[in-house]
């Protein structure tokens, strides 16, 4: 079955760092691939998504993810990250037996003004 | 536009108590309606999915059910709440004849507590 890992639990950053958050998947073949964003007491929003073409693909606010299929990953970055960035970060695949998305447990990260 | 609903926001129960939350879609007709959990420390888990009024799939057999009464609502359910069943339950949906490629929208959640 399909899973998902994402490396980090916490990551604390100052603003003006950059960003990579670390997500594998464990099934090959066609995938579709998702980072989503939980602000503190907001609704889980997505970041971006990848289903075919360009391998680097560009979200909201800056964020980038790069599908590399070769090491089974969907790492998400960012070269300058700011307070407001401060949230929970999920990596997701959809691959579920009822088309459901599978998700990373998530990473929490804070970043220090 | 389409919205999702979740309520109530937050909610704090004793062990043994029967629970409904409830979820509701405007916007859209015939929705794949999905609800998660997010439990401490670990990441989002489908619980229950549903295609249309009636039909309800689990992934994982718990002390936890789920009904569609009407097309664009989905309410999950217990009759007797555990201290495992605390955690963040999030509702979502997808379009349902766009194929595999389909984002997933969420609702607000909600936080619930069993003390």
């Amino acid at each position: 079955a399909q899973s998902v890992s994402q490396h980090n639990h916490h990551v604390i950053l100052s603003e003006a760092a950059s960003l990579e958050l670390g997500c594998n998947y464990s099934y090959g073949g066609t995938v579709n691939l998702f980072w989503y964003v939980q602000y503190p007491g907001q609704h889980l929003q997505l970041l971006l998504k990848y289903f075919s073409g360009d391998p680097l693909v560009k979200g909201i606010k800056g964020f980038e993810a790069e599908f590399i299929k070769s090491k089974f990953s969907f790492n998400l970055r960012k070269p300058s990250v700011q307070w407001s960035d401060t949230a929970e970060y999920f990596c997701a695949v959809l691959g579920g037996s009822q088309g459901n998305l599978i998700f990373g447990k998530g990473t929490k990260l804070s970043v220090k003004p | 536009s389409q919205t999702i609903h979740q309520w109530p926001a937050t909610l704090v129960q004793p062990v043994g108590s029967p629970l409904s939350l409830e979820c509701t879609v405007e916007g859209t007709s015939n929705p794949n309606l999905y609800w998660y959990r997010q439990a401490a420390g670990r990441g989002l888990q489908l619980l229950f999915y549903s295609v249309g009024i009636g039909q309800i799939s689990s992934e994982v057999p718990q002390n936890l059910s789920a009904s569609r009464p009407q097309d664009r609502q989905f309410i999950l359910s217990s009759k007797k709440l555990l201290l495992s069943d605390s955690g963040f339950y999030l509702c979502a949906w997808t379009p349902s004849l766009t194929g595999s490629t389909d984002t997933q929208y969420f609702g607000p959640g909600t936080r619930l507590t069993v003390l």
